[in-house]
């Protein structure tokens, strides 16, 4: 069973840092990695989604990298704006959809103006 | 393209009444989803549609649970018998699945039906 952990749970920092949100995956069989964005009390916004033969993908100040064997992918987030604020899921396919995503629990990002 | 809705945005019931949430796919996309999402945790996966067949049911997915998707456009999650429980924000989400057993497709969601059960 395919279990997603993401590290830290929260994470507060001033605007215009660098930062990288953490996630990890047990099962390596994946099909992509999604990275996702929730604001409080509303829906989830997709950022970026990785296939499991690419290495990363970019948008924009978004750059999130996948390294199946180690079952690691970060979400790199570049020059923090407070409107970057909210929370950060990741979400591993591991049936190609037919299954649904299994997510972690989010990281909780706080850009400080 | 106006995205995947859902309707009601927030439903107050007490135990024991059955309870209704309807959603609207973006058009053409052929998966649909639904997941269960509690306070600080991530969504979990209960039940996917492709087209009108419903193809997967997560163990979430009690027999109180039913959902539906005729001729393969919105979709409805039915749940009986409301418990406290059930409490919890419920995402509906939408796909394009361009190939047979591909490689899966980005998911998009809708803002969600929160329910409370009193």
């Amino acid at each position: 069973k395919q279990e997603v952990t993401q590290i830290p749970a929260a994470l507060s920092v001033p605007e215009g840092e660098n930062l990288v949100l953490n996630c990890s995956f047990t099962d390596s069989a994946i099909y992509n990695l999604q990275w996702f964005r929730q604001d409080p009390g509303k829906g989830l916004t997709s950022l970026l989604l990785i296939q499991s033969s690419q290495r990363e993908q970019t948008s924009g100040r978004l750059n999130a990298s996948l390294d199946k064997s180690s079952g690691r992918s970060t979400l790199y987030i570049a020059a923090s704006q407070p409107g970057d604020s909210a929370t950060y899921l990741c979400a591993a396919d591991s049936g190609g959809g037919a299954d649904g995503l299994t997510f972690g629990k989010g990281t909780h990002l706080i850009i400080q103006p | 393209d106006t995205g995947v809705s859902q309707d009601p945005r927030h439903k107050i019931t007490k135990r024991g009444q059955n309870v209704t949430f309807r959603c609207d796919p973006i058009s053409e996309h052929n998966r649909l989803y639904w997941y269960r999402q509690t306070l600080g945790q991530g969504p979990e996966f209960l039940t996917y549609f492709q087209n009108e067949a419903q193809l997967e049911k997560s163990r979430l997915l009690s027999d109180r649970f039913s959902a539906e998707r005729p001729k393969g456009s919105f979709s409805t999650l039915e749940i009986q018998r409301t418990e406290q429980g059930d409490s919890a924000m419920y995402l509906c989400a939408s796909s394009l699945a361009r190939l047979a057993g591909g490689l899966g497709e980005t998911q998009y969601f809708g803002p969600g039906t929160r329910l409370l059960v009193l």
